[in-house]
């Protein structure tokens, strides 16, 4: 079966770095994406790794481990619009579908 | 800047109707998606569509589901007979199929009373 875990919740400050996890096990991996969703909102996309190493964008990073099945989304500088759920979603692909894990709320606090 | 739009926003129907969902995507993409999120839980993938036919679907898009890009634009996901586990966000998404990153519709949110 296809399975991303990721953690349910963070709570970080405003101008701190975090760190969400993921962990995956699927039958098929091409490449890791991540996504974030405002409540209300349509997933949009922030990131995406088909290889080892780190990928920097703004104020996002993405690191990936395909050795380890895992990767992470690093958010510096927090603000309080980052306060949204974060999923990352495995492709076999580039137009494949995409699974996705289970979500990692983000609350930013003052 | 293009983008996915989705109509209608919110559809309340009774248990046992037929509803259809509409999709316009970005007017250069080749692939087409349907996924649903059930309030407070994952997204989770239902159908893909290119080249008008089916390339994939899940389990969850089983008989009382369809699609179909009835002309140039559109993009719809019909559910025959709505059961009360029917509802949820559903979001339609599209991609060029040259690069990863998919591009998702703001969303209906199905209501199945």
């Amino acid at each position: 079966g296809q399975s991303l875990e990721q953690p349910s919740e963070v709570t970080a400050v405003e101008g701190a770095i975090v760190q969400i996890n993921c962990t995956y096990q699927t039958s098929g991996f091409y490449g890791l994406s991540w996504y974030q969703q405002h409540d209300g909102g349509a997933p949009t996309f922030l990131s995406y790794n088909a290889l080892d190493g780190l990928e920097e964008t703004g104020r996002f990073s993405s690191f990936l481990s395909r050795s380890d099945s895992y990767g992470y989304l690093l958010l510096q500088e927090l603000q309080m619009k980052d306060s949204a759920s974060y999923f990352c979603a495995v492709d076999t692909g580039t137009a494949s579908k995409l699974t996705f894990g289970t979500g990692t709320r983000l609350q930013v606090t003052l | 800047e293009p983008e996915v739009t989705q109509t209608p926003s919110h559809q309340v129907t009774q248990m046992g109707q037929e509803v259809i969902l509409r999709c316009v995507p970005i007017s250069n993409h080749l692939y087409f998606y349907w996924y649903r999120q059930i309030l407070g839980q994952k997204v989770e993938f239902l159908v893909s569509f290119y080249n008008n036919e089916i390339s994939e679907k899940s389990e969850i898009f089983d008989d009382q589901f369809s699609v179909e890009r009835p002309d140039g634009s559109n993009f719809t996901l019909k559910i025959r007979s709505t059961k009360l586990e029917d509802s949820a966000m559903y979001f339609c998404a599209s991609s060029t199929g040259v690069y990863y990153e998919q591009y998702f519709g703001p969303g209906t949110r199905l209501t199945v009373t």
